[in-house]
């Protein structure tokens, strides 16, 4: 099946700093990426949509200054987080889809903000 | 607005026996998904189902689908410890397109032996 990776799995930083995370479809060309963000024992909720070579699309409520979504090319989606405060601590997981109807899931990235 | 819900969010059972989880969304759709997730980790693809009567079958898991009920099922048989796992529907918004997916909040599943 596809595989789509995220980079890092894992990241601690300060609060206040800006933390990038990155997420790749391997084996596909993914023309829309998706972020998602998963609080402990929650379920996952879309932040935004990203089409390649276009601005990403935000759900109410997400703050996009603060969840900057960049979709360079056809395999590489980027999310940075600025200014990260300890609220924004949290697993999020990017989902690549293709040309079919199956959205593929990373493998996530934690976040902890100091 | 989609909402999604599951239930039973959480449900322990006992190794061998039957069980179902529902999932009912609010709007029309085209596409069901039905994930699995374990602790720390991130979702495994279980099913996608697409029409109204789809049903799939993995394993001791089958999920159907029930688009004028706008209701999804995942039926296990026969327990065994490793399902244990928490389980999601996810619905995306009719029209086929490049909508995110919407989420049930999860039913945590416990097989004990």
């Amino acid at each position: 099946g596809a595989v789509v990776s995220q980079h890092p799995s894992w990241v601690i930083c300060k609060s206040g700093t800006s933390v990038k995370i990155e997420c790749r479809s391997l084996d596909f060309q993914a023309t829309t990426m998706f972020w998602y963000r998963q609080f402990p024992k929650q379920s996952l909720m879309l932040m935004a949509t990203s089409n390649e070579g276009s601005k990403a699309t935000y759900e109410q409520g997400v703050e996009k200054d603060k969840f900057l979504i960049n979709h360079a090319s056809l395999t590489l989606s980027t999310l940075t987080v600025t200014s990260a405060h300890p609220e924004d601590s949290s697993f999020y997981i990017c989902s690549a889809r293709g040309s079919g109807v199956m959205a593929y899931f990373g493998p996530g990235t934690r976040l902890t903000v100091l | 607005e989609l909402k999604v819900e599951q239930n039973p969010l959480f449900l322990s059972m006992q190794e061998g026996k039957n069980y179902t989880i529902y999932c009912n969304y609010s709007t029309t759709s085209d596409r069901l998904y039905w994930y699995r997730q374990d602790p720390g980790k991130s979702l495994e693809s279980l099913f996608v189902l697409l029409s109204n009567g789809a049903v799939k079958q993995e394993g001791r898991l089958m999920a159907s689908l029930d688009t004028k009920a706008r209701l999804s099922t995942l039926h296990i048989t026969a327990a065994v410890h490793d399902l244990s796992a928490t389980y999601f529907c996810a619905v995306g918004a009719s029209g086929g397109g490049a909508d995110g997916l919407t989420f049930g909040k999860g039913t945590h599943l416990i097989i004990q032996p």
